[in-house]
Formats: structure tokens, C-alpha cells, sequence
């Protein structure tokens, strides 16, 4: 799926802070993202509709989403904790949940 | 809490055969998808079913949706190898707005 295109694939980290990208070519209103540990089911964090943030999921305050334009995502993110290791998914959809969701290849997050 | 659920968390069947993963859910919904995720890529949408449908097809796929006993199932016929990858169920309740949740997800592999 090179619709979604998100930077870096591979993220090993300290305990300094980065930002993940996302970028939809798609002309979708929502983006979205996702956390998946390892074994476990995609996890909503983030969703933004027309760059609006929507619903704000109740993780830690080291995350902070960023949504430059409609097309850009941003997840910035500090002081990684060991638990934040995982698989960092940006998607996007038309308009909302109730529509297909367009995933991108993830951000493989691993905290040292 | 978990929204929708797959009922079982791995199944193994020989090329050729059929198999199908059942999913039951919790609440009222505006439509149930079903994702397929492929190890080391993102989730991808399979089909989308509306609660005022009771079943839709996509090739080898097959939906089925029964909301008085809020489960789903997907059938896949002849399968083939790289039908391996974990299934999802995933609902976007119509309490919970533009949130997607996804099931814990069922295991499928195919081999020769």
C-alpha cells in the first residue's frame, strides 16, 4: 500500500524524543493513529477529522499528534517508556469508522 | 473494553479447503468490517458489512451479519497459502463515534 507512506519503518530508541510522519495521498478527511503491541490488536491513540481532533484516546502525555494539513499526521513523542514499544500504525479513511480504513505500513518503535 | 470479538484464536486448514471466523460484538453498530493483516504489514480491509445487510461478498469472500445475535462471520472458499495472516472483526459502535475497535483477531494459517 504505497497510498500511506509513513517514516521511519524502524525506530530504536533511548530515552529521546522523536516524531513519527504520515502522509495520505488519498484525499481523505480523517486520520488516524493506531498502536499495536506485539500480539495484540490495532489500538486507536488518535483520530483527526479535517484536522480537527475528534477523539483523543487516553494515552500517555508524552504522545502529542500533530496534523499540519489534512494529509500530514505527525506523532511526536518523548521520554519513551519500555511499554511504548510497538508497532506505530497512521490510517486514514473518506470520513469516519463506519468506512474502510487505509493503513499504512507502520513504524516499528523499539525502546531500549 | 473490547467492543467485538473473534471466537477462536487460531485455526490451521490444507490448501484448497474452506474455512470460516466467527465474530460477536457487544453493542449496536453502524457496520462491521472484517481486516486481514499479513505479518509485518498493516491491517487491510477485507469487507465492509452494514447493519441493514446481511451478507456481502468479495471474490472468495463471504460476510454474514445477524444483529439480533450481534455476531458476523467471514468464509473464505479454496484457500491458498497466502490466505495466512491474522483475521479481524472490527466495529465502530454507534456509542463510540468514529472510533473503529478491533477484535483480539483469529490466526489463520494454510499450508500444502
Amino acid at each position: 500500500n504505497t497510498k500511506i507512506t509513513q517514516s521511519p519503518r524502524y525506530l530504536i530508541l533511548g530515552r529521546a524524543n522523536k516524531s513519527l510522519e504520515c502522509e495520505q495521498h488519498l484525499g481523505h478527511n480523517a486520520m488516524y493513529w493506531y498502536k499495536q503491541s506485539a500480539e495484540k490488536p490495532p489500538e486507536l491513540m488518535f483520530l483527526y477529522n479535517l484536522k480537527q481532533l475528534i477523539r483523543n484516546e487516553t494515552v500517555p502525555s508524552r504522545f502529542i499528534p500533530e496534523c499540519p494539513d489534512s494529509s500530514k499526521l505527525l506523532l511526536h513523542i518523548s521520554a519513551v517508556d519500555p511499554e511504548d514499544s510497538a508497532v506505530y500504525f497512521c490510517a486514514s479513511s473518506r470520513q469516519g469508522a463506519d468506512e474502510r480504513l487505509f493503513f499504512g505500513h507502520g513504524t516499528k518503535l523499539s525502546v531500549l | 473494553s473490547q467492543l467485538a470479538e473473534e471466537n477462536l484464536w487460531a485455526l490451521s486448514v490444507h490448501e484448497g479447503e474452506s474455512v470460516t471466523v466467527n465474530c460477536s460484538y457487544k453493542t449496536s453498530i453502524t457496520a462491521l468490517q472484517w481486516y486481514r493483516q499479513k505479518s509485518g504489514e498493516g491491517p487491510a480491509q477485507l469487507i465492509l458489512i452494514r447493519s441493514n445487510e446481511r451478507e456481502k461478498r468479495n471474490g472468495r469472500l463471504r460476510a454474514t451479519l445477524d444483529t439480533s445475535s450481534q455476531s458476523s462471520s467471514l468464509s473464505i472458499t479454496a484457500t491458498r497459502c497466502e490466505d495466512t495472516a491474522v483475521y479481524f472483526c472490527a466495529t465502530d459502535a454507534t456509542s463510540s463515534g468514529q472510533k473503529l475497535v478491533f477484535g483480539q483477531g483469529t490466526i489463520l494459517k494454510v499450508y500444502l
